[in-house]
């Protein structure tokens, strides 16, 4: 059974770096066509691809966020790491990580963590 | 970028009804789509993927249909349990792109 949980922290002020990690079981990332994504949604809107990375350490982003993301993978500790940087009011969303299929469709995601910038 | 455009934004229907959710791709994407339906304060929920494969486990009066740039969700009889928000995703290319969403509610 594949399960993802997000975690990281619920405020952040802005200009400061995000750093959220999903800790996953039930596959491992250094098997052959396995992906794990970042998806957004800020209150109220509709969801937005962040990254995504693959078993190979190919890494994949929104060109629109490119230059702040970086997507890494800890396969011993069976973790993906996303941090954003210089963060603005408008990136206030729930970020949720998800599992991809080899057809690109998530099929197994995460509860979200709810993030919050503010001063 | 693969712009995604989901019709009509929001529907109202009753329980029993026959309702179809449109999403059209700026550029032909095979069958490279997928649809996620999401309640409130819940994350989305994989419906159909390969615009047409039913996820196991989503019941069989939900489908999916179209190829290159004209995809529908069919929900065939409405049930309580359905009115929630649909979206719609291309994995053509990167970066993958959502649509806008659908908010099914209860006429």
């Amino acid at each position: 059974q594949i399960t993802l949980k997000e975690s990281g922290p619920t405020l952040v002020k802005p200009t400061q770096t995000l750093t959220v990690t999903c800790t996953f079981s039930g596959f491992s990332l250094s098997t052959n066509g396995v992906g794990v994504g970042w998806i957004r949604q800020p209150p109220g809107k509709a969801l937005e691809w962040l990254a995504l990375i693959f078993w190979d350490d190919d890494q994949r982003y929104s060109p629109s966020l490119r230059s702040r993301l970086t997507i890494t993978k800890d396969t011993s500790k069976n973790q993906v790491v996303l941090t954003m940087t210089n963060m603005d009011p408008v990136d206030t969303a729930t970020f949720y990580c998800a599992h991809r299929l080899i057809t690109g469709a998530f099929d197994i995601w995460g509860q979200g963590t709810v993030v919050t910038v503010s001063s | 970028d693969i712009q995604m455009t989901q019709s009509p934004s929001s529907v109202s229907a009753s329980i029993g009804d026959r309702v179809t959710i449109t999403c059209r791709a700026s550029q032909g994407i095979n069958s490279w789509l997928a649809w996620y339906q999401q309640k409130p304060g819940k994350a989305p929920k994989l419906l159909i993927y390969a615009a047409s494969s039913l996820q196991s486990g989503v019941p069989s009066r939900i489908s999916g249909s179209g190829s290159g740039t004209d995809f529908t969700l069919t929900i065939s009889s409405l049930q309580p349990e359905d009115f929630a928000t649909y979206y719609c995703q291309q994995a053509k290319s990167f970066p993958y792109t959502f649509g806008q969403g659908t908010k099914l509610e209860i006429k």
